[in-house]
Parts: structure tokens; C-alpha cells; sequence
């Protein structure tokens, strides 16, 4: 079946313009993750959504950073007044549930670009 | 607070060699362990997951074991290939869900 996928693959904007990203999550997963992926700090963790619960915001970096998750499945994230340390690979993932025996399947990522 | 550790950061092997990929961790309060691998310019492909009751995985070439006590994992590759070439990432879940990585090794294996 089709895998996560996000859009757009790539985005390049100018400072301080807000952009969105989207990820579509694997048809059934109720738990939706979204990372970033950045030169110098690696892979880490900004939100997750599981099912209708509160999300975990815990890793976002800033206010300006936001997400929703519209019915359950659709996960849009949100940066507001783009900085140029925004620049990075933001990387959206989806599970069967969020609990200790899932796998956690990977899109491709949407590779962003603060001019 | 927990950090994830790879080494080495990068690796160069001839095809056919046999290869060892390390991770540790130091919180050994983990759920689980999954060894990831990137290519460029694509996402993470899931290669595999060790619970925290267990010692080992295995798919194919690939073994993955877990000594929780000490926080070590390690990701050995048989008979390598070119097509082998690629990132290899970490992660372990802690009790809140979250996937910590390490940063990866850069494994290249030359024809």
C-alpha cells in the first residue's frame, strides 16, 4: 500500500515569510510524528499526534512553530516568520498505534530553505 | 537526559567485507531500539527493532543485538555490497514515544 508521503519535497522562501508543510500518513495509522533533521544537530523530535488526544509539543523549538491534525489523518505544520536556522529536512512519520511494539514509517521529507 | 551515540561517524569498506555498526545509549530506560538507514535525499527506511526484553534481530544479512544494561547495540552487516551504501541511524524510544537518534554512520562499500 502507499507509504507517508509529504509535500511539497522541496520549499525555499525568504526570511520571515510563514510556510506549510503537509504529510499524509499511511491509511489507518492513528499516531503521526513530526521531526527535523537539521546539519550539526541531527534527527530530533518536534510533535505527536495519537489518536484525539492532546498532542505532545514537547519538542517544538518555538512559538512560531505550530501543527494540526484535520480527521485524524492530514498533518499540516506550520512555521511561522521563517528564520534562517529554520533550514532544514522536516520529516513526518506515522504508526499503527503509538505504542511499544510499533514501527514508526518514514516519509521523504520536505526539504526547506530559509533565504 | 538521553543521548544516543554512533560510531564510528563514517565507514569505507571493499564489497564482501564483513561490518559492525555501534550504538549507545545512556539511559538504559528504553522501550525499544531501531536501526534506520537513509539515502540521500530520501526518508528512513526501518531495517529493524529489538524490544527491550529482547537480545536480537535478524532480517536477511542484517543482525541487530541489544545489551540494555550497558546501553550498547550493535548492527552487523554480512557480505557487504554497494548497494549496502547509505546512512545508518539509531534510535531508541523512551517512555514518552519519542525516537532519539543518534547522529549515523555513513557506511560506503566500494566495488
Amino acid at each position: 500500500g502507499a507509504g507517508v508521503s509529504q509535500s511539497p519535497s522541496n520549499k525555499v522562501t525568504e526570511k520571515g515569510k510563514d510556510v506549510e508543510l503537509r504529510c499524509d500518513p499511511i491509511s489507518g495509522h492513528t499516531a503521526l510524528y513530526w521531526y527535523r533533521q537539521s546539519l550539526g544537530q541531527g534527527l530530533e523530535f518536534l510533535i505527536y499526534f495519537q489518536g484525539n488526544s492532546a498532542p505532545d509539543k514537547s519538542g517544538l523549538p518555538s512559538d512560531r512553530f505550530s501543527a494540526e491534525r484535520t480527521g485524524g489523518s492530514v498533518s499540516t505544520l506550520t512555521i511561522q516568520r521563517t528564520q534562517q536556522e529554520d533550514s532544514a529536512v522536516y520529516l513526518c512519520a506515522s504508526s499503527l498505534v503509538a505504542g511499544i511494539t510499533d514501527t514508526q514509517y518514514f516519509g521523504p521529507g520536505t526539504r526547506l530553505t530559509v533565504l | 537526559k538521553q543521548e544516543v551515540t554512533q560510531i564510528p561517524a563514517a565507514l569505507s569498506v571493499p564489497e564482501g567485507e564483513n561490518l559492525v555498526l555501534n550504538c549507545s545509549f545512556t539511559d538504559s530506560a528504553i522501550y525499544n531500539l531501531q536501526w534506520f538507514r537513509q539515502d540521500p535525499g530520501k526518508g528512513l527506511t526501518s531495517l529493524l527493532l529489538i524490544q527491550s526484553s529482547q537480545r536480537e534481530q535478524t532480517s536477511g544479512r542484517l543482525n541487530a543485538s541489544l545489551d540494555k544494561s550497558s546501553g550498547r547495540s550493535t548492527l552487523y552487516i554480512a557480505a557487504s555490497q554497494p548497494g549496502d551504501s547509505a546512512t545508518y541511524l539509531c534510535a531508541v524510544r523512551d517512555s514518552s514515544y519519542k525516537l532519539i537518534f543518534g547522529s549515523g554512520t555513513r557506511l560506503l562499500v566500494r566495488p
